[in-house]
């Protein structure tokens, strides 16, 4: 069965470096999406992404992130300088159609501390 | 204040105990309801997508609900492969999450 593929799948880096999280969204779908969780909270949406463009984004997601579709099969999220409060797991997802048409699947996640 | 309110925040079950989840959300133009499941230290599991208020959608031992301000996630003989917690989540023009019930069911 097709999946969502993230690495890595646990990331410890230092306050103010550069992280770039890796994801292999199933090969023939459309949409791609960035989701965090921090822990004991809810899941919470960052960006959207499709046609090689963001097409949503919520206030979490700020000058510090972007996000790249760098060939035809990567979807990477780069958080730029990186602050304790981005410790989370961060959900890589894809869908066939748009969100409110079809259904997300999820990967298993890329946690990320900030020491 | 919240979108999406999911109650009880833990729920306890024999196995074999029916019970149900509540979902209620505030979200004027709701573009769609989607329930999924969370296992301990992965991502959600898509269960189901709820359009319309009157809705149902089935799923082995799993029937969601739709209201105009709530959905229901009814659980009918549950077994203890069924304990994970099930999120709620709601489109308008973002897509969000509930906290999630976490659900145990003892053999």
């Amino acid at each position: 069965e097709p999946e969502v593929t993230q690495t890595p799948s646990h990331q410890v880096t230092q306050m103010g470096q550069e992280v770039i999280l890796r994801c292999v969204p199933i090969s023939n779908h459309l949409y791609f999406y960035w989701y965090r969780q921090i822990l004991g909270q809810k899941v919470e949406f960052l960006v959207s992404f499709y046609n090689n463009e963001i097409s949503e984004k919520s206030e979490i997601f700020d000058d510090q992130f972007s996000v790249e579709r760098p060939d035809g099969s990567n979807f990477t999220l780069k958080i730029r300088s990186t602050k304790l409060e981005d410790s989370a797991m961060y959900f890589c997802a894809s869908s066939m159609d748009r969100v409110d048409t079809g259904e997300l699947f999820f990967g298993e996640g890329s946690r990320l501390t900030v020491l | 204040e919240d979108q999406v309110t999911q109650s009880p925040e833990a729920l306890r079950l024999q196995e074999g105990e029916s019970s149900s989840l509540n979902c209620s959300y505030t979200v004027s133009g709701l573009r769609g309801l989607f329930w999924y499941r969370q296992d301990p230290g992965k991502g959600p599991e898509f269960l189901f997508t709820l359009y319309s208020a009157g809705e149902e959608k089935e799923k082995e031992r799993l029937k969601a609900t739709l209201t105009k301000k709530e959905s229901f996630l009814h659980i009918t003989a549950p077994k203890p492969e069924d304990s994970a917690t099930y999120l709620c989540a709601v489109q308008d023009y973002q897509f969000y999450f509930g906290t999630g019930t976490s659900l145990t069911v003892i053999p």
